[in-house]
This record gives structure tokens, sequence and C-alpha cells, in this order.
């Protein structure tokens, strides 16, 4: 069965720290890797990754896969208030469409 | 920027009834999908659609679930004669193709069954 898992579960910082989210995945048919952020509702979508040593950056957010440890990291640099969310992790197959997502980082700023 | 509308953003229903939820994926988008959130669980696929037929569908997606693409813009989930169990934030997404393309959300319906 297909399994994502992320850690730490919960992480709280104060403004201006540096955090790393990670994910690590289990999947037969491994397509992409997908983060997202969640506020009050809707998942936001943050990054896609595809391959593996490519570094994907917006803004304060960076993401990068390694495709030979099935993991994934999400750094966010100079923490903000506003990035308090809950980080999700998704994993896309090569056949199907489905995402699989993990149980979440719950990520707390405080100022 | 475009994005994922789902109405009613809460719906309380009876036990066996029947419920619909609605979306209105991003225009130019041609997969559509719902997935759900039981309070502190993880979210959950359900079902994805193209060209106006289910491409895949999880265990969750049993007899009691159906999809539809009413018309060009409205996708919607019913839930036949729902459960207690079928408490949860339903989420649409839709993607611009399939899976070489994110999915995007839209902000839920959270459905409470009494």
């Amino acid at each position: 069965e297909d399994k994502v898992v992320q850690s730490p579960l919960s992480l709280v910082v104060h403004e201006g720290d540096t955090v790393t989210l990670n994910c690590s995945y289990e999947v037969t048919n491994f397509r992409s890797l997908l983060w997202y952020k969640q506020e009050k509702k809707a998942p936001t979508f943050l990054f896609m990754l595809t391959s593996s040593g490519i570094e994907k950056k917006s803004g304060r957010l960076s993401s990068i896969l390694d495709k030979k440890e099935l993991s994934s990291i999400l750094n966010i640099t100079a923490t903000q208030t506003g990035d308090s969310a809950i980080y999700l992790c998704a994993v896309g197959e090569e056949y199907g469409n489905k995402l699989v997502f993990g149980a979440g980082t719950i990520l707390r700023v405080k100022s | 920027e475009p994005e994922v509308t789902q109405t009613p953003s809460h719906q309380v229903t009876q036990m066996g009834q029947e419920v619909i939820l609605r979306c209105v994926p991003i225009s130019n988008h041609l997969y559509f999908y719902w997935y759900r959130q039981i309070l502190g669980q993880k979210v959950e696929f359900l079902v994805s659609f193209y060209n106006n037929e289910i491409s895949e569908k999880s265990e969750i997606f049993d007899d009691q679930f159906s999809v539809e693409r009413p018309d060009g813009s409205n996708f919607t989930l019913k839930i036949r004669s729902t459960k207690l169990e079928d408490s949860a934030m339903y989420f649409c997404a839709s993607s611009r193709t399939g899976n070489n393309q994110p999915q995007h959300f839209g902000d839920g319906t959270r459905l409470s069954i009494l």
C-alpha cells in the first residue's frame, strides 16, 4: 500500500527562524511529489517535484526531491507568522491521477 | 488567479438523506477530482473524472457515491443515503492535464451528518 510519512508532526518556531519539513514515501510507481500549504480551508499548491536534485524555489520557500532516499524536504527561511499552517506532502503515481497525502506538519510561527 | 469554487461551504443533513456537493473547476482544466478529509485524519482520494467518465476511484467510493458533470462548468458529488461516517470535509480539485500537472483545490464543503 502506498505510504507518505511527514515529520515532524508539529513544530513551533519564532519569527525569523529557518525550518525544514520532511516527507518520505513508499509508492509503487512514483511520478511526482507535491507540497501544499493548508490554512483554514483549501490546500494551496506550493511545488511539484519530479526530478531528483533540482531545487524549486519561491521566495523564502524551497524544496528538493531525493529519489534515491525516497524523500523530499521543504525549507522555509526567515519565517513569518503568516507561514503558520499545515504543510501537506502528496505523491502522484505514474499510472493514474490520484494523490496520496501524508498527515501533514503543523507549523506555528510565534512573533 | 482562477480558482476552484465549491458550494455550499457547510451542509448539515439527516442520516439516510441524499446530498449533492457542487464544484466549479478552473475553466480550462480537463481533470476533476474529489477528496475527503475526516476530522483529524489525512486527505483521502475518492475519485477522478476525465472526458465525462470516471478514470479512477478508491475503495471508499462505493455504490452510494456518484459523480456527474451536468453541464460545461459544474462537477458534482452525490451521496445517496448518507451515514454518520460520511461526515467530513469534501474537497474538489482540478488539473489542466493528468498527472504531470498540479491539482488545485477548492475551499471544501464541510458535511455534517446528524
